[in-house]
């Protein structure tokens, strides 16, 4: 299994360019997650997903929107990048009977210039 | 979920045994504790979670006290490579939301 994958892992984005941050796990997971870290920060949950067709806000999502249409897939799009943006993005996913126990990809460092 | 309080830093030498502890004093029943670590621009890894009873695992072990108010991760040969940074997080199952604070730093020195 390669677990969660996310793409790209650096990417350098212009204020108010758009772009899709990708994220894919094989585990059958229904869970997935999507958190952010600043520099010295903990991290901070932007948006979650349950199940295909089904997202609900994290503690931080403005300016971020998700999508589920597959167990498999969790894109997170960023609008209109502001340097506030600018954090490593960290996908995870876990089951439904141990959502606590949480599989993370190995990050996307976006900067927003 | 409870507030957890750590350590912000720690040295260990190679070899020997790494206690890292957490506070966790308002922790209620039914909520669990749960360490992650996160190795250098890596995501966090999962390691050990309990609930009351003490727990052992390949990476770990997990002591928590009979009042539950504190615990301690035992990693009991540190090698290099368990230099990162460690989160003990109290949580509710289910809550969906892992609230990693800042951790504490272990550094395992040669």
């Amino acid at each position: 299994n390669a677990g969660v994958t996310q793409t790209p892992k650096f990417r350098i984005l212009k204020i108010g360019q758009s772009m899709t941050l990708q994220c894919t796990q094989d585990m059958n997971h229904n869970y997935m997650y999507w958190y952010r870290q600043d520099p010295g920060m903990g991290l901070k949950l932007i948006y979650y997903s349950v199940g295909a067709g089904i997202t609900d806000k994290g503690e931080v999502p403005n300016g971020y929107n998700v999508s589920r249409s597959t167990t498999e897939d969790f894109p997170l799009r960023l609008e209109l990048a502001a340097p506030s943006q600018t954090s490593v993005y960290f996908c995870a996913s876990s089951s439904w009977t141990n959502t606590d126990t949480q599989y993370f990809g190995p990050g996307t460092r976006l900067t927003v210039l | 979920d409870a507030k957890t309080t750590q350590p912000p830093s720690m040295d260990c030498a190679e070899g020997r045994a790494a206690n890292l502890p957490c506070n966790h004093s308002t922790i209620s029943g039914n909520e669990y504790v749960y360490w992650y670590r996160q190795i250098h621009s890596q995501g966090p890894q999962y390691i050990i979670h309990g609930l009351k009873n003490n727990e052992t695992n390949e990476m770990a072990s997990l002591i928590i006290t009979e009042d539950r108010k504190s615990s301690t991760l035992i990693l009991p040969h540190a090698t290099l490579r368990d230099t990162a940074v460690y989160y003990c997080i109290a949580i509710q199952t289910g809550a969906n939301n892992l609230f990693f604070g800042t951790g504490t730093r272990l550094t395992v020195i040669p």
